[in-house]
């Protein structure tokens, strides 16, 4: 079975840049999600295909790859960017998930 | 914008079937990506339980597999999951999502609905 790994906190000061990194061997074949989920809220994809934004997701947050760690990095950090972030995987028609990080802006 | 919101009863006998609905709006489940269910016991990481394409294949997680079901009603734009024998260790915030088939496009996801075991 494969795995996804995550740092499981990052702190940093609102208007800091905010990196959260996942890794596997999977990642050097398949692509990840990166999702911001917030209490009471639905997940949010931040970035899909390692580095794509999707429509409304502001541009402080992009995605990098290399080899088998993908990176989130949130340039500019907003307090409203405090919350859980999971990256995931869809290696072999199902879902292998990181163990979350949890962003702290204070 | 595709919106996806669960329903189903919020709590479970155990030994009973836990049944939830997954109601797609803002595109149709007729789409070429994969219609899944995920849980999150509380505190816990999440959980991948089984995906279901339109025409009706289906993948599940090994260690659930003979437990679920999930199905998809193209009718009413919306699939389901059905899991038997439910325990305390059941008891978790479940999700639903479109998960894209294509790398080109992006994944969404319901809210969640918790679900819990008890008697």
């Amino acid at each position: 079975s494969y795995e996804l790994t995550q740092p499981s906190s990052v702190s940093v000061s609102p208007g800091q840049t905010a990196k959260i990194t996942c890794s596997g061997n999977i990642l050097a074949r398949k692509y990840v999600r990166w999702f911001q989920q917030k209490p009471g809220q639905a997940p949010v994809v931040v970035i899909y295909k390692d580095s794509e934004r999707p429509s409304g997701i502001p541009e402080r947050f992009s995605g990098s790859s290399s080899g088998t760690t993908v990176t989130l990095t949130i340039s500019g950090a907003q307090v409203e960017d405090e919350g859980d972030y999971y990256c995931y995987s869809a290696p072999d028609n199902n879902l292998v998930f990181g163990g979350g990080t949890k962003l702290t802006v204070l | 914008q595709v919106q996806l919101q669960e329903s189903g009863p919020g709590l479970v006998k155990p030994s009973g079937t836990l049944s939830l609905t997954c109601a797609v709006s803002g595109g149709s489940i007729s789409s070429s990506n994969w219609w899944s269910w995920v849980r999150q016991p509380p505190g816990k990481g999440l959980e991948w339980i089984g995906q279901i394409y339109h025409s009706g294949s289906t993948n599940y997680n090994p260690s659930l597999k003979s437990r679920v079901t999930i199905s998809v009603d193209e009718s009413k734009n919306q699939f389901s999951l059905k899991l038997s024998s439910v325990t305390a260790a059941d008891t978790a915030i479940y999700y639903c999502a479109r998960v894209a088939v294509a790398d080109s496009i992006t994944d969404y996801w319901g809210q969640g609905t918790l679900v819990t075991v008890s008697s």
